[in-house]
């Protein structure tokens, strides 16, 4: 298994641009989430997905939107990038065993600066 | 939302000195867990609390769910220079939705 892949590691964008972070497991996990990470902040949660088509807002989902259309993917899409979303994205897929036991993996994160 | 307040921010220690940090939070969370994330890299998971009261250990690492169930503790024993890095504690709301702390940022001179 690759566990959780993201892509791309590193991204610098104009101010006003669109792009999407992409998000994968093979690890057939049904709640996946995506957090971005800033300094002293910790991890804040932009938006989640507990299984395919279904997805929700986190604490800062402003400025980004994702589908959910298989299991795999949780792509992350800033439509119009701003410099206040300059940070570290982590993805993360989550699958909780039957003896409520917790698995849940992260991705490497990518890398965004927003000029 | 919900807020955790993490303790200490930071903390130099000598190698095979014991470590504790700690996490607390306004309100109730039915789950713990406690991650360590090293430079360039994601979090990963050390050790999940579901019970109040519960301690659960993980090698040197042991972590308590708080009785109250607004806080919890993470204990390192004998710490060694592989235990460099940051820690997080997580509290969750619901089913899926984690709320971090800040994190402690751990640094060991040999």
């Amino acid at each position: 298994n690759a566990g959780v892949t993201q892509t791309p590691k590193f991204q610098v964008l104009k101010t006003g641009q669109s792009m999407t972070l992409q998000c994968a497991q093979d690890m057939n996990h049904e709640y996946m989430s995506w957090y971005r990470q800033d300094p002293g902040m910790g991890l804040r949660l932009i938006h989640y997905s507990v299984g395919a088509g279904i997805t929700d807002q986190g604490e800062v989902p402003n400025g980004y939107n994702v589908s959910r259309s298989t299991t795999e993917d949780f792509p992350l899409r800033l439509l119009s990038a701003a410099p206040s979303q300059t940070s570290v994205y982590f993805c993360a897929s989550r699958y909780k065993m039957l003896d409520s036991q917790e698995t849940q993996y992260f991705g490497p994160g990518t890398r965004l600066l927003v000029l | 939302g919900q807020q955790l307040n993490q303790s200490p921010q930071s903390m130099f220690i000598q190698e095979g000195e014991d470590v504790s940090m700690n996490c607390t939070s306004s309100s109730i969370f039915n789950t713990w867990l406690w991650y360590k994330q090293d430079p360039g890299e994601g979090p990963v998971l050390l050790i999940a609390l579901y019970k109040a009261g519960e301690l659960t250990s993980n090698g040197r690492l042991t972590a308590q769910f708080g009785i109250t169930r607004k806080d919890s503790f993470l204990n390192i024993s004998a710490s060694i220079p592989s235990d460099v890095g940051i820690y997080f504690c997580a509290g969750m709301e619901g089913a899926q939705k984690l709320v971090f702390g800040q994190g402690t940022r751990l640094t060991i001179n040999p």
